[in-house]
């Protein structure tokens, strides 16, 4: 079975500042893919970024980067200089390649308040 | 190009009644899975569809059905509600070339808040 767990339910930053939202996933499979969604308060979750497990290679986009560690079987995702516009909640999510169940395992979120 | 669209937005039923919700994939995408987001909590997958055929469930009781049109279209239905149901549902579509490929990015859309009284 496979399991995201995102220990931080809640952060609240000022505007400016960087913040690291955690993320810690549990699989027995060797392949599988991470993923980041964005879910603003109107609710449609926004894809971020898409990892596999045989790229261990680190990401920037802009303000956005993402620390992929398969020793600590972690997906850490930080937000540099935050703004405003970054306030809502953050889901990690695992699929597997697992031919009876192809789906999207979330955490159960992290809330982002940036505060101006 | 349009997104994923749900309809309706939101709905309001009362315990025992049956609910359809609907989604259109983007298009050219293939493949469309349903969630139930619970107030506070992730996502809980509930089916995948892929060229009309059902290739994965989640852990939902059989009162959850859906089905995948030829247009790829989608309908989640759900039977004799319990309060338990009120819940964000979900619909995301991928394109799914060949068989469902689980590395391919889901793309969601708005949602469905239904409200069981």
């Amino acid at each position: 079975a496979q399991k995201v767990t995102q220990a931080q339910t809640e952060i609240s930053v000022v505007e400016k500042e960087d913040v690291t939202l955690d993320c810690v996933y549990e699989t027995r499979d060797t392949t599988y893919y991470l993923f980041w969604y964005k879910q603003p308060p109107s609710g449609e979750l926004v894809f971020l970024i898409r990892r596999n497990s045989f790229d261990e290679q680190n990401e920037i986009s802009g303000r956005y980067s993402w620390n992929f560690q398969k020793s600590t079987s972690s997906f850490n995702f930080t937000i540099t200089a935050s703004q405003v516009v970054d306030s809502a909640v953050y889901f990690c999510a695992l699929s597997v390649m697992d031919t009876g169940r192809r789906a999207l395992t979330f955490g159960s979120g992290t809330r982002l308040q940036v505060q101006p | 190009d349009a997104g994923v669209t749900q309809s309706p937005t939101h709905l309001i039923k009362t315990r025992g009644q049956h609910v359809t919700l609907r989604c259109s994939p983007i298009s050219g995408h293939k493949s469309v899975s349903w969630y139930q987001q619970v107030l506070g909590q992730g996502p809980q997958f509930i089916f995948q569809y892929y060229e009309k055929e059902e290739r994965g469930r989640g852990n939902f009781p059989d009162r959850f059905s859906a089905r995948q049109f030829p247009n790829y279209s989608s309908e989640l239905n759900v039977n004799a509600l319990l309060l338990g149901d009120s819940a964000l549902y979900l619909c995301a579509s991928s394109l799914g070339r060949g068989a469902v490929s689980s590395n391919q990015p889901q793309h969601f859309g708005d949602g469905t808040r239904l409200s069981i009284l």
